[in-house]
């Protein structure tokens, strides 16, 4: 049973498209969150729900809109698709603070041509 | 000044070895830290975490942490080809509301 799930695994898409990531996770932890990865591995927060409430919002583009419908689901959709984009998108979630162990998803290669 | 900082590498140690990684971070205020590992293509997942100073030992892993220096590091006894992966050192900053990452160390564990 996959603890922290993610659609789609690769997303190709031309620039100036919109695109949607979903996750899930069904640790019953009330803490989510995006990661970007980008191409020297560095792995940057996005953004971090707890409860359905956004808590951190890192200096993303607003091009970038997180929603969590639920707290066991924390969707990403970006508009206007941009080549500095391109780089694995992670989900994950915690029991409830950031600092108790982060479960992650198993990644989405976003590549924009 | 980054805020957690790791050499990239890529460490290479022989099978059998003693690997030594190391991180430095800035925030002086920052309590807790972490290593992930993240095998190329997966994703992280967390191997030890250390909230006072001294040492934690869990199996073949040891973390380290001077928070006087700002310094954490992990080491890797007896090193398996298996170990082969990059480490992620990971700090809470900003309270506890947020951990940052470092941009890892690549370790090649030679057979």
């Amino acid at each position: 049973d996959t603890a922290v799930s993610q659609t789609p695994k690769y997303l190709v898409t031309q620039m100036g498209n919109d695109k949607s990531i979903k996750c899930e996770q069904n640790l019953g932890h009330d803490t989510m969150y995006w990661y970007k990865q980008d191409s020297k591995k560095f792995l940057k927060i996005m953004f971090s729900y707890n409860n359905k409430e956004l808590i951190i919002n890192e200096t993303v583009p607003n091009r970038f809109s997180p929603k969590s419908p639920d707290k066991a689901h924390l969707n990403l959709h970006i508009n206007s698709l941009e080549l500095g984009d391109s780089a694995v998108y992670f989900c994950a979630s915690s029991q409830d603070l950031p600092t108790d162990t982060q479960y992650f998803g198993p990644g989405t290669r976003l590549t924009v041509l | 000044q980054k805020e957690v900082e790791q050499n990239s590498g890529p460490l290479s140690v022989p099978e059998g070895a003693i690997a030594s990684l190391n991180c430095t971070y800035s925030d002086r205020g920052s309590q807790s830290f972490f290593w992930y590992r993240q095998y190329s293509g997966k994703s992280p997942e967390l191997i030890m975490s250390i909230y006072s100073n001294g040492d934690k030992e869990d199996g073949r892993f040891t973390a380290q942490l001077n928070k006087a220096s700002q310094y954490v590091s992990l080491l890797i006894r007896d090193s398996q080809p298996s170990d082969s992966a990059t480490y992620l050192c990971a700090v809470n900053s900003g309270g506890y509301q947020k951990v940052t990452f470092g941009t890892g160390t690549k370790l090649q564990v030679i057979p």
